[in-house]
């Protein structure tokens, strides 16, 4: 069965990076990702998709601190130079025929 | 600007029913997939349903099918979703968003979501 795991919380001083990790279930690491942020009080945000090779896409306006990577089931999500509005959930989501769509549990941001 | 609007939430008493729309703007609306995706409160994101480009094919989560009907009037660019049976665990924020590769698969726009109450 397809799980996407993240850790629930995560911390990082304004100014520092962070990154943020999505662990695809085992038999599955070869599903492409996507990754959403959901500040406050607003509706999710697509930042970009990142597939099993490392290879990302981004969306439109997604500033150039936001970055993919992968390595084996793991899909990362790094933010460089964090800023105080980047406080917020993240979520990874994946996709297929019979899973339909997927979310992680989310990770809650805090920039210290 | 792409553009997505959620309306028709509201509170409902269990086993009652409320359609949803989603307008859409600046963008082809027949030409993608859209999808409704829910929050429920201090809760994550879980997927509810979807509808190819043409409304040809629907999707649905396990949890919502034979209750909810997705559907869309490309002439209206806009998509709805009638919710029946409605149960306390529906209650949530409703999203609909973009989706570039089809009903199933990721979402490249979202809305800011309309809130359904369930209770009596």
């Amino acid at each position: 069965q397809l799980v996407l795991t993240q850790s629930p919380s995560a911390s990082a001083s304004l100014g520092a990076s962070v990154k943020l990790t999505c662990t695809l279930s085992s038999g599955h690491s070869s599903y492409t990702i996507a990754w959403h942020q959901q500040q406050p009080e607003k509706g999710p945000r697509y930042l970009m998709k990142v597939n099993s090779d490392g290879s990302h896409s981004k969306g439109d306006g997604i500033p150039d601190r936001f970055s993919g990577s992968s390595s084996g089931a793991e899909r990362y999500l790094t933010i460089s130079s964090l800023q105080s509005d980047d406080e917020a959930d993240y979520y990874c989501q994946t996709w297929g025929t019979g899973i339909h769509v997927l979310f992680g549990g989310g990770t809650k941001l805090t920039v210290l | 600007e792409v553009q997505l609007v959620e309306s028709g939430g509201g509170l409902v008493q269990p086993g009652g029913s409320l359609r949803l729309s989603c307008a859409a703007s600046g963008f082809s609306f027949s030409s993608y997939a859209i999808q409704w995706v829910r929050q429920a409160p201090g809760k994550g994101l879980e997927y509810v349903s979807a509808i190819s480009y043409n409304g040809g094919t629907t999707y649905y989560a396990n949890s919502v099918k034979g209750r909810f009907t997705i559907s869309r009037d490309n002439s209206k660019n806009t998509l709805y979703l009638q919710m029946g049976s409605l149960r306390v665990e529906d209650m949530a924020v409703y999203y609909c968003a973009r989706s570039p590769c089809g009903g199933d698969c990721y979402q490249d726009y979202w809305g800011q979501g309309t809130l359904v109450t369930v209770s009596s």
